[in-house]
């Protein structure tokens, strides 16, 4: 069965500064990646996924993630921080094929704080 | 601008009283997700539906809960006795799965119900 694990509960950045948020996923095969963002009060909202081609794929408001199949991870990144990015990230994962389990499993949540 | 829409968006009740909340997904949509958000337990799948059937609910306490789709349009999660511990942010999402390809599956997340049961 797929899994996914955010190893980070909390990160704190400076405004301005790179960001990274950690994601490594267990999934036989090649599997769909996905990142997810929540704000306060509000439900999820789709950033970006992976499913087949560049390892490098962009998503919405400058988020970027790399998928990295040696390593099992599809960490997210965005160049400069912004204030307005602080919100709880969410990444998950789903297998691929029809016959199989087509859920897709959500990680613990990562709660970014981005530092003024 | 498609969204999927939830109903109501705060409820409070007393513990032993039935709740039903409604979720509209976004038309054209043929899967339904039920989830639950606590600060203890995270995101936790409770049910889901493909073309109107539960394929499933193992995520749901059996004895209280149960969710069904009666049209398309529709979808509802109830909760019969409520209790504290069932206290919680409930989300409903919904996606297309194409038949047949390599399957994608983009979930579109509603606003949230946010339970108390006292």
């Amino acid at each position: 069965a797929q899994s996914v694990a955010q190893p980070e509960d909390q990160v704190n950045v400076a405004e301005g500064n790179p960001l990274t948020v950690k994601c490594t996923y267990s999934v036989s095969g090649n599997p769909y990646l996905f990142w997810y963002v929540q704000y306060p009060n509000r439900g999820l909202q789709f950033l970006l996924k992976y499913i087949t081609g560049d390892n490098l794929v962009k998503g919405s408001y400058g988020f970027e993630a790399e998928f990295n199949k040696s390593q099992t991870s599809f960490h997210l990144k965005k160049p400069s921080a912004l204030v307005s990015d602080s919100a709880l990230y969410f990444c998950a994962v789903r297998d691929p094929y029809w016959n199989r389990d087509d859920k897709i499993i959500f990680g613990k949540g990562t709660r970014l704080h981005i530092l003024p | 601008d498609a969204r999927v829409t939830q109903t109501p968006r705060h409820k409070v009740t007393e513990m032993g009283q039935e709740v039903t909340m409604r979720c509209q997904p976004i038309l054209g949509h043929n899967t339904v997700f039920w989830y639950r958000q606590t600060m203890m337990q995270g995101l936790e799948l409770l049910a889901y539906f493909r073309n109107r059937a539960p394929l499933d609910d193992s995520g749901m306490p059996k004895d209280r809960f149960s969710a069904e789709m009666p049209d398309a349009t529709l979808a509802t999660l109830k909760i019969q006795p409520s209790e504290p511990r069932d206290s919680a942010v409930y989300f409903c999402a919904s996606g297309l799965l194409l038949a047949g390809v390599l399957k994608e599956d983009t979930q579109y997340f509603g606003p949230g119900t946010r339970l108390t049961v006292l």
